[in-house]
C-alpha cells in the first residue's frame, strides 16, 4: 500500500516551453502533497505544499508563477514548470500524506528528471 | 533556524563490515526523525522512523537507529553491510509539523 507514482519519469524539453509533471497517490487519498527538487548530488529542497482544493504554499525563494501547482483531487497533484530554462533542469520528487494519516508520514514518488535544453 | 547535519558526505565500507552514518539536528523539541534511502535515479524509500517510545528503532534491510536526545543525534547503523546497500542515505526531521527538513545526504559505498 501507500504507493505514489509520477509521470513522466523523465522529460527533455526546449528552453521556453512548459512542462507538466503529475503526482498520483495510487491506493490512498492524499489531502496534502509536497513537491521537492533535487540538484545532482544534493539534498531535497521543499518547493511547495499543496492541499486538495486550495492554493499551494510555496517556500521562500520559489517563484509561484513559474512553478504552478494544482491539487484538484485527492489523488492527483500537478507541477507545471512554465517557460522552462536550463537552470530548471533538476530531479523533481513529490510526496503525499494520507488523509487522516500521521502528520509526519510522507510517501514519496519515484521522481521526474527534467532536462531543459 | 532548525537544521539537520550529516557530516559525512561519503562513507566507504568493506562488505560485511559494520557501518554508522551520522545525523545531528538542531533541537529536540517536538522532534520526529527519519532515515531514507535513495538508489540512483529513484525516489526515497523510508528505512525507519522515530516518533516516540523506545529510542532504539529498527527498520528495513537490517538497519537500526538510536534517538539520543541529549546529543541531538539519530545515527544509523548496520552490523554487516552488503553490496546492495550502496546508495545515498538521507536523514530527515520534522519539528511538530508536516514539513520535512533533509540533511545533505551520505553516499554509502560498499567495497567488495
Amino acid at each position: 500500500g501507500a504507493v505514489v507514482s509520477q509521470h513522466p519519469s523523465w522529460v527533455i524539453c526546449k528552453s521556453g516551453t512548459s512542462v507538466k509533471i503529475e503526482c498520483r497517490s495510487l491506493d490512498f487519498q492524499a489531502t496534502t502533497m509536497f513537491w521537492y527538487r533535487q540538484f545532482p548530488k544534493q539534498s531535497l529542497m521543499l518547493m511547495a505544499t499543496s492541499n486538495e482544493g486550495s492554493k499551494a504554499t510555496y517556500e521562500q525563494g520559489v517563484e509561484k508563477d513559474k512553478f504552478l501547482i494544482n491539487h484538484a483531487s485527492l489523488t492527483l497533484s500537478t507541477l507545471t514548470v512554465t517557460s522552462a530554462h536550463p537552470e530548471d533542469s533538476s530531479f523533481y520528487i513529490c510526496s503525499a500524506r494520507e488523509a487522516g494519516g500521521p502528520i509526519n508520514e510522507q510517501f514519496f514518488g519515484p521522481g521526474t528528471r527534467l532536462t531543459v535544453l | 533556524a532548525q537544521s539537520v547535519t550529516q557530516l559525512d558526505s561519503q562513507v566507504p565500507v568493506f562488505e560485511e563490515a559494520p557501518v554508522e552514518l551520522r545525523c545531528n539536528y538542531s533541537s529536540s523539541v517536538s522532534v520526529y526523525l527519519f532515515w531514507y534511502v535513495q538508489y540512483p535515479n529513484q525516489g526515497l524509500q523510508l528505512l525507519l522512523k522515530y516518533l516516540s517510545g523506545s529510542t532504539l528503532v529498527k527498520g528495513i534491510n537490517g538497519f537500526e537507529a538510536e534517538f539520543n536526545k541529549s546529543q541531538t543525534s539519530f545515527h544509523l547503523r548496520k552490523p554487516s553491510v552488503h553490496i546492495s546497500d550502496t546508495a545515498e542515505y538521507f536523514c530527515a526531521v520534522t519539528w511538530g509539523n508536516e514539513k520535512l527538513t533533509f540533511g545533505t545526504g551520505t553516499r554509502l559505498t560498499i567495497i567488495p
